[in-house]
């Protein structure tokens, strides 16, 4: 299956740390990428090939993959942080592009 | 400095078409694939179509398939998307995106989005 799944909101408290998982069987099959989008806003990479960060992204946020489920987490978090986030993999036939259904993050 | 900005969008009737454009700047267009995502008010994003550096290789979402076309003119560093028999699903800001390399991979940079209103 190609469907990725990921909890609807997440929240944290400033200074805590987040994780935001994405499960599917393609996970750990296929590179996972995830992206941050704040309201108003384009989305912005924040994770690539399942844990490298862009330039620019901070060290706060890394990426890891274990089986089924990728986790993003955010350290330390901010109040700019707040956003929803997606997972996103190519499926496996390499034809389409696969977002998870999003995580809103709400930091308290 | 890579920018995309997008054009083209605004309010269509059901069953009418648009074209979206996507201008280019700030890194060598022809060396990556392009793509299309969009997100309709409320929900999450969803890929539309994407294609590769010299348009061999060319995909769509099945939601969009048979209806859009996408394509790019590496002179004009511009991608398009071609919208026919539009729906009122088809409501949302539309990305254009370059891909992290020539082949299928992240999206490392996305322009400001486009709105596009299918509305009678």
């Amino acid at each position: 299956s190609n469907v990725l799944t990921q909890p609807p909101s997440v929240s944290v408290a400033p200074g805590k740390t987040a994780t935001i998982t994405c499960g599917g069987d393609i996970v750990g099959t296929k590179s996972v990428h995830w992206y941050q989008q704040k309201p108003g806003q384009a989305p912005r990479l924040v994770i690539y090939y399942d844990t490298d960060r862009p330039s620019g992204i901070p060290k706060r946020f890394s990426g890891s993959s274990s089986g089924n489920t990728a986790t993003l987490t955010i350290s330390r978090v901010e109040a700019g942080d707040e956003a929803d986030f997606y997972c996103q993999v190519w499926n496996s036939g390499g034809d389409a592009a696969v977002f998870g259904g999003g995580t809103k993050l709400t930091v308290l | 400095e890579v920018q995309l900005v997008e054009s083209g969008g605004g309010m269509v009737q059901p069953g009418r078409s648009l074209r979206l454009s996507c201008a280019a700047s700030g890194f060598t267009f022809d060396d990556f694939s392009m793509h299309w995502v969009r997100r309709a008010p409320g929900k999450g994003l969803e890929w539309v179509s994407g294609l590769s550096w010299n348009s061999g290789t060319i995909v769509y979402a099945d939601s969009v398939k048979g209806r859009f076309t996408i394509s790019r003119d590496n002179a004009k560093n511009s991608l398009y998307l071609q919208m026919n028999s539009l729906r009122p699903e088809d409501t949302a800001f539309y990305y254009c995106a370059k891909s992290f390399s020539s082949g299928w991979a992240s999206f490392d940079y996305w322009g400001q989005g486009v709105l596009v209103t299918v509305s009678s």
